[in-house]
């Protein structure tokens, strides 16, 4: 069956650190691949895709991950982080072979934004 | 402007009750769906729908019906035979239903009396 895997439940870094984000997926084909970001109590929005080409995907907010194959990894990267980045990420991968109706979400990662 | 909306934004059950919770899209998107959030848990998939008067169940049905009546609204009723409904309950859409993003709405908490 397929799955994400997000390894870290919960991270803490200091503002202006680097930050990644581990991220994998047990498919057999190449899935559409996807990073979702949930401030508390709201919604899921959408910082960057990838469905092919360039393995390196920019996002907003500063945000960019890598697709590497024979790692079955999309890590999520910031160089810097802010404050505002606090917040709850979420891998999730498209299996349905781009029909986008059977996303499977890992369970996401907190991040702590300490001053 | 565009978006998707939800309501209400806590949803209190009583037992025995079904309880439909509100979803409304004005991206003119084809596509959309619902899912179920859990403390530490990721987002599973109820039931998704491609097109007008057509729909499928997700990976958790069980307990949940759902109506695609109009484009914009897709309702979801948590029916008395969920037995654990406790949760945080996300509604989706997307453009179509091939390589589209999904776009999710702000979210109905529903608690249990």
């Amino acid at each position: 069956a397929q799955s994400v895997t997000q390894p870290d439940i919960h991270i803490t870094v200091s503002e202006g650190a680097s930050l990644e984000l581990r991220c994998n997926y047990s498919y057999g084909a190449t899935p559409y691949l996807f990073w979702y970001v949930q401030s508390p109590g709201q919604g899921l929005q959408l910082l960057l895709k990838y469905f092919s080409g360039d393995t390196l995907v920019q996002g907003i907010k500063g945000f960019e991950a890598e697709f590497k194959r024979s790692q079955s990894s999309f890590n999520l990267r910031k160089p810097s982080v802010h404050w505002s980045d606090a917040a709850e990420y979420f891998c999730a991968v498209d299996t349905s072979g781009g029909s986008n109706y059977k996303l499977t979400f890992g369970k996401g990662t907190l991040l702590t934004v300490n001053p | 402007d565009g978006g998707i909306t939800q309501s209400p934004k806590y949803l209190f059950r009583k037992e025995g009750q079904n309880v439909t919770l509100s979803c409304e899209q004005n991206l003119n998107h084809d596509a959309m769906y619902w899912y179920r959030q859990d403390p530490g848990q990721g987002l599973r998939l109820i039931y998704y729908s491609h097109i007008v008067n057509d729909f499928q169940k997700g990976d958790i049905a069980e307990g949940y019906s759902v109506s695609r009546e109009k484009k914009e609204s897709f309702p979801l009723t948590v029916t008395s035979a969920q037995k654990n409904p406790t949760a945080f309950y996300l509604c989706a859409s997307s453009k179509g239903a091939n390589q589209e993003t999904q776009y999710f709405g702000p979210g109905t908490r529903l608690l249990v009396l």
